[in-house]
């Protein structure tokens, strides 16, 4: 049974590219969650979604970033325009009910050169 | 606004016991986690406290005190492997439910 499955595992863009970040959710899971992740430092809340459905987007960036979890495939994290402050390592969990542990992928490594 | 702090750093020796403790000030509370994460790795669950009181997990243990806004875990008989960043998290019931982590706290374990 597949975790939460993250790619890729390492991007890098010039600035002004876009970045796509994809994640799928472990079997059985409809939450999907996003976090960033600067080295040494926690992870910062950036969206929760359901299918079809953004439920809480108070982390997210109100330019260049966006968020989908369309009712078939995966969750992708959109950056546009890039920036170097923009480089981290960006987290997806899932978890099957909101009200349950998240779990979380190996994470993806954009570096904006 | 919603608040968690933990140490930055703890160092503790190998076969010992460490406490690492975490404060919340947060509304919508719904639970408490601790996550454990190696460096370039992806945060592995550990545990859950949602009712105040002590849950036990073989040498791993975690305390909730909600009307202090108080968590803590204890790691006992402690390994080299246990070297790692702890993250307090906490659920918020915000309309939907999100969970929020503080900043980590970076456990040495020495010989």
């Amino acid at each position: 049974n597949a975790g939460v499955m993250q790619n890729p595992r390492h991007l890098v863009r010039r600035r002004g590219q876009e970045a796509r970040l994809r994640c799928s959710p472990m079997k059985g899971h409809s939450h999907v969650y996003w976090y960033r992740q600067l080295p040494e430092e926690g992870l910062k809340f950036m969206v929760y979604l359901q299918k079809e459905n953004i439920i809480d987007e108070s982390g997210m960036p109100k330019e260049r970033f966006s968020a989908e979890f369309p009712k078939e495939g995966p969750s992708i994290l959109r950056i546009q325009q890039v920036v170097r402050g923009d480089s981290a390592a960006y987290f997806c969990a899932s978890s099957r009910a909101g009200d349950e542990k998240l779990f979380f992928g190996s994470g993806t490594q954009l570096s904006v050169l | 606004g919603q608040n968690i702090d933990q140490p930055t750093e703890m160092t503790a020796t190998e076969g010992a016991i460490v406490q690492i403790n975490c404060t919340y000030q947060t509304s919508g509370f719904n639970g408490l986690f601790w996550y454990q994460q190696h460096a370039g790795e992806a945060p592995t669950f550990l545990s859950y406290n949602v009712l105040d009181g002590l849950e036990e997990k073989g040498r791993f243990s975690s305390f909730l005190s909600r009307s202090k806004g108080y968590s803590y875990l204890l790691l006992k008989e402690l390994q080299m492997k246990d070297s790692a960043s702890y993250l307090c998290a906490v659920r918020l019931n915000t309309g939907g439910f999100k969970t929020i982590f503080g900043a980590g706290t970076r456990l040495f374990v020495k010989a």
